[in-house]
């Protein structure tokens, strides 16, 4: 099956500085990818589209420059958080799209920000 | 517009019991129906999907579901649970108005007791 992983899994960092969790697909490309926000006990949000060799589509409320979504090539998107705080502390999930309207999901990132 | 509702927000449940996990969907299109199966602190899992064809699925892990178009609904089932199958649940609908955007309940959590 197609596997998709996060890097990396968790990370702490300090208020004010940028993170960046990258999304792969290993054995298919994809030519879009999606980025979800979870809180503890809810479901996924839907952040962004991520399209490769273009610019990502935003969600309502997801601010843009604060969340920076890279799709360089067909098996890599990466997000940036932008100076972070502490209320961007979450479970961050990808997930790339294959055929029949099947998504698969990485393992999720858990950040803290201090 | 689509939308899915999990009824139940917590079903706990003894081993070796079956189990129902209700989902509801609204849409005025033809759809795609997913169920996923979330651990803690891990990505999603696909359990099984409906795309056509017979209107029981059956999943990964003993799990299956039925979808029922007359009634909305694609409620999943497993005639005997194991502890293993502690974890979060969550129902999915894509294809409503030609998107294949997902769209997720809020995910019911399976507690089974020994």
């Amino acid at each position: 099956g197609a596997v998709v992983s996060q890097h990396p899994s968790w990370v702490i960092c300090k208020s004010g500085t940028s993170v960046k969790i990258e999304c792969r697909s290993l054995d298919f490309q994809a030519t879009t990818m999606f980025w979800y926000r979870q809180f503890p006990k809810q479901s996924l949000m839907l952040m962004a589209t991520s399209n490769e060799g273009s610019k990502a589509t935003y969600e309502q409320g997801v601010e843009k420059d604060k969340f920076l979504i890279n799709h360089a090539s067909l098996t890599l998107s990466t997000l940036t958080v932008t100076s972070a705080h502490p209320e961007d502390s979450s479970f961050y999930i990808c997930s790339a799209r294959l055929v029949d309207n099947e998504q698969f999901f990485g393992p999720g990132t858990r950040l803290t920000v201090l | 517009a689509q939308s899915v509702t999990q009824l139940d927000s917590q079903v706990p449940v003894f081993e070796e019991a079956p189990v129902e996990l209700r989902c509801n969907y609204s849409s005025s299109v033809s759809v795609y129906l997913f169920w996923y199966v979330q651990y803690p602190n891990q990505g999603l899992q696909l359990l099984l999907k409906y795309l056509s064809g017979s209107t029981l699925v059956k999943g990964i892990n003993g799990f299956e579901a039925e979808f029922n178009k007359s009634q909305t609904s694609f409620h999943l089932r497993k005639p005997s649970v194991h502890i293993s199958d502690t974890a979060e649940y969550f129902c999915a609908v894509s294809g409503g108005g030609g998107s294949y955007i997902p769209t997720f309940g809020r995910g019911t959590s399976l507690i089974v007791h020994p």
